[in-house]
């Protein structure tokens, strides 16, 4: 299984609400990521997970938090969210964090905040 | 800062073969990776290339040229399925296992 899956696929929220994005992988993986896309544009990475610590943070506004409840498990909380953090939420996830390691990505959930 | 610089779009015909080129301004990196991202999809990983050369894998091949600050993707036999845009992408030295991405090509394979 090579597969990672993330939850819910779209979401709309308005600057008010509080809401969460998930990610599952059953790779065994001990790295998971975080990465934000805007249209036509790369995916940039926000966070790092390594061994359930969080090893990289991007200077990400706190209206973003992150939570790895278990090695399989990824959350992104988003809390009174500005209209330009609508975007594509990719999740990732690899075997140990090392840097020559593939990245297996999950097919994101797409956010517009309104 | 580090860059990685890739044409901004590409169209071939099917059955051709296409070179999608990376130029990179960057101190330091472990190796060169390329990313297939479909529109609405994941990025997929297709090829890595750790020292200069040549990697091979099926249709795709990567290239690397350190000294040269230059790397591409070749396709070959290109098919319809193949439309999608391309992301070079490097761990730079230092930075554990952050991947930083290339501006992308958007390859288009016509009829």
């Amino acid at each position: 299984d090579t597969e990672v899956t993330q939850t819910p696929k779209h979401l709309v929220m308005g600057m008010t609400n509080k809401k969460s994005l998930k990610c599952e992988q059953h790779m065994g993986h001990r790295a998971m990521y975080w990465y934000k896309q805007k249209a036509k544009k790369p995916p940039e990475l926000m966070f790092v997970y390594s061994y359930e610590k969080l090893s990289i943070n991007e200077s990400v506004p706190s209206r973003f938090s992150p939570e790895c409840p278990n090695s399989s498990l990824l959350n992104l909380h988003l809390h009174a969210l500005q209209p330009e953090d609508s975007a594509l939420y990719l999740c990732a996830s690899s075997y140990q964090g090392s840097p020559q390691e593939t990245q297996y990505f999950g097919p994101g959930t797409r956010l517009l905040v309104l | 800062g580090q860059s990685l610089e890739q044409p901004s779009e590409v169209t071939a015909v099917e059955g051709a073969i296409v070179q999608i080129n990376c130029t990179y301004q960057t101190s330091g990196f472990y190796g060169l990776s390329w990313y297939q991202q479909h529109d609405g999809g994941a990025p997929t990983f297709l090829s890595y290339n750790a020292l200069d050369g040549l990697e091979e894998t099926g249709r795709f091949s990567s290239f690397l040229s350190r000294s040269d600050s230059y790397g591409y993707l070749l396709l070959q036999e290109l098919q319809m399925k193949d439309s999608a845009s391309y992301f070079c992408a490097v761990t730079l030295t230092g930075t554990a296992s952050k991947l930083t991405f290339g501006t992308g090509t958007r390859l288009q394979v016509t009829l």
